[in-house]
């Protein structure tokens, strides 16, 4: 069954320190792969995607996040946290034969960052 | 583009009421989404449509709900008759895949509809 999975409910962070929210998926083929972050009271925002290309991909507010294929993940970094990246995120997956941008997602991570 | 418009923003209702929430995608955008979230089960994606069409429907929780797109600007999301378990956040999300576009594939979420039934 294809599924994603973020294993941590919470990460907690120091502001200024790196932050990694782990996201690993399970879907055959070669997926097109996505963060959204949710503010409290808001909807979900895209934040970046893997397509195709470098592994290393770069998204909004200095997030980056890591395409690994042999272990079938997808984590999310920061260098340097900020207060207010707290905020839930979702790691989702489009199967690569879903012409429909259908998507499958994780069940959220919430990130608190602390002064 | 103002993004996906969602209403109403908020809705309180008793249980048995019939419940409409509306949605209006980004213009261009072919496909349109309606999630439900709680606390306990997450995201729940219950049914998306192409071209106005529905595609799957399998995460309508049962008949009580409903879901209509008549124009490619407007889709509707019906429970009825509601019950306090339908409490929830409703979210429409619209994406297009198409090759032309700026940014296919990215799902643009509207700001939800905050459901109470009592």
């Amino acid at each position: 069954a294809q599924s994603v999975a973020q294993p941590e409910d919470q990460v907690n962070v120091a502001e200024g320190n790196p932050l990694t929210v782990k996201c690993t998926y399970s879907v055959s083929g070669n997926p097109y792969l996505f963060w959204y972050v949710q503010y409290p009271n808001r909807g979900l925002q895209f934040l970046l995607k893997y397509i195709t290309g470098d592994n290393l991909v770069k998204g909004s507010y200095g997030f980056e996040a890591e395409f690994n294929k042999s272990q079938t993940s997808f984590h999310l970094k920061k260098p340097s946290a900020l207060v207010s990246d707290s905020a839930l995120y979702f790691c989702a997956v489009r199967p690569p034969y879903n012409q429909g941008g259908k998507l499958i997602f994780g069940q959220g991570t919430e990130l608190s960052v602390k002064p | 583009d103002a993004g996906v418009i969602q209403s109403p923003r908020h809705e309180v209702t008793e249980m048995g009421q019939e419940v409409t929430l509306r949605c209006k995608p980004i213009s261009g955008h072919d496909y349109l989404f309606w999630y439900r979230q709680t606390m306990m089960r997450g995201l729940e994606l219950l049914i998306y449509f192409n071209n106005n069409v529905p595609i799957d429907d399998s995460g309508m929780p049962e008949d009580r709900f409903s879901a209509k797109m008549p124009n490619a600007s407007f889709s509707t999301l019906k429970i009825q008759p509601s019950e306090p378990r339908d409490s929830a956040v409703y979210f429409c999300a619209s994406t297009t895949s198409g090759r032309a576009a700026v940014r296919p594939n990215e799902q643009f979420f509207g700001p939800g509809t905050r459901l109470t039934v009592l």
